[in-house]
């Protein structure tokens, strides 16, 4: 299994262009999350999916839009990038999709810089 | 919301000290704390976890202490080893029907002197 993959692993934009970042994971996991880490910082929820066809607002949600596609994959999408969105950027997902608390499991992160 | 506020924000010790990190949360109804480790590039793993049933949870030479009265818990870490060098994070969570949703401490970068 390769857990849980992003892609791209870096990406550079200028301010206003968009991008999608790419999340798939083969574990059969119902809940999807996508964090974003800034420097010396904990990590802050943006949007989760608790279940395929559902998406919900995390800590930070502006300026940012996902989709569920599948069971397997959960995009974020950067509609107008800005300078104060240059993060690293984290997906998870979990094995159930509520009541309960389960291990959050991370794909290995997408660095991205808006110039 | 839920607050998580996490020190120090920096440990050094001495290879074989002990380090003890911790976290206070600022909600009551939060019964699940994970504690992950992330080394430099990388992505942040799960050492250890702990569920509000329980106060006290041992994997060799980490542990973590829970007291839910004072709302904090700890991470503890015995005989430190140059490899535990890292920046550790503790998180909090609470049941919902909308899946796990984890509010991170802002982090302890831990350094071990060999």
């Amino acid at each position: 299994n390769a857990g849980v993959t992003q892609t791209p692993k870096f990406q550079v934009l200028k301010t206003g262009q968009s991008m999608t970042l790419q999340c798939a994971q083969d574990m059969n996991h119902n809940s999807m999350y996508w964090y974003r880490q800034d420097p010396g910082m904990g990590l802050r929820l943006i949007y989760y999916s608790a279940s395929e066809g559902t998406t919900d607002k995390g800590e930070v949600p502006n300026g940012y839009n996902v989709s569920r596609l599948n069971k397997r994959e959960f995009s974020l999408r950067l509609e107008s990038a800005a300078p104060s969105q240059t993060s690293v950027y984290f997906c998870a997902s979990s094995v159930r999709s509520g009541g309960s608390t389960d291990t959050q499991y991370f794909g290995p992160g997408t660095r991205l810089t808006v110039l | 919301g839920e607050n998580v506020e996490q020190h120090p924000s920096t440990l050094s010790v001495q290879e074989g000290d002990s380090a003890v990190i911790k976290c206070t949360y600022s909600d009551s109804a939060s019964n699940y704390f994970p504690w992950y480790k992330q080394e430099l590039g990388k992505r942040p793993q799960l050492i250890i976890d702990i569920r509000s049933n329980v106060g006290e949870k041992k994997d060799q030479r980490i542990a973590v202490t829970l007291n839910k009265t004072a709302k904090h818990f700890s991470l503890h870490i015995t005989e430190t080893q140059p490899e535990d060098s890292a920046v550790y994070f503790c998180a909090a969570s609470r049941n919902n029907n909308a899946g796990n949703m984890l509010t991170f401490g802002g982090g302890t970068r831990l350094m071990v002197k060999p």
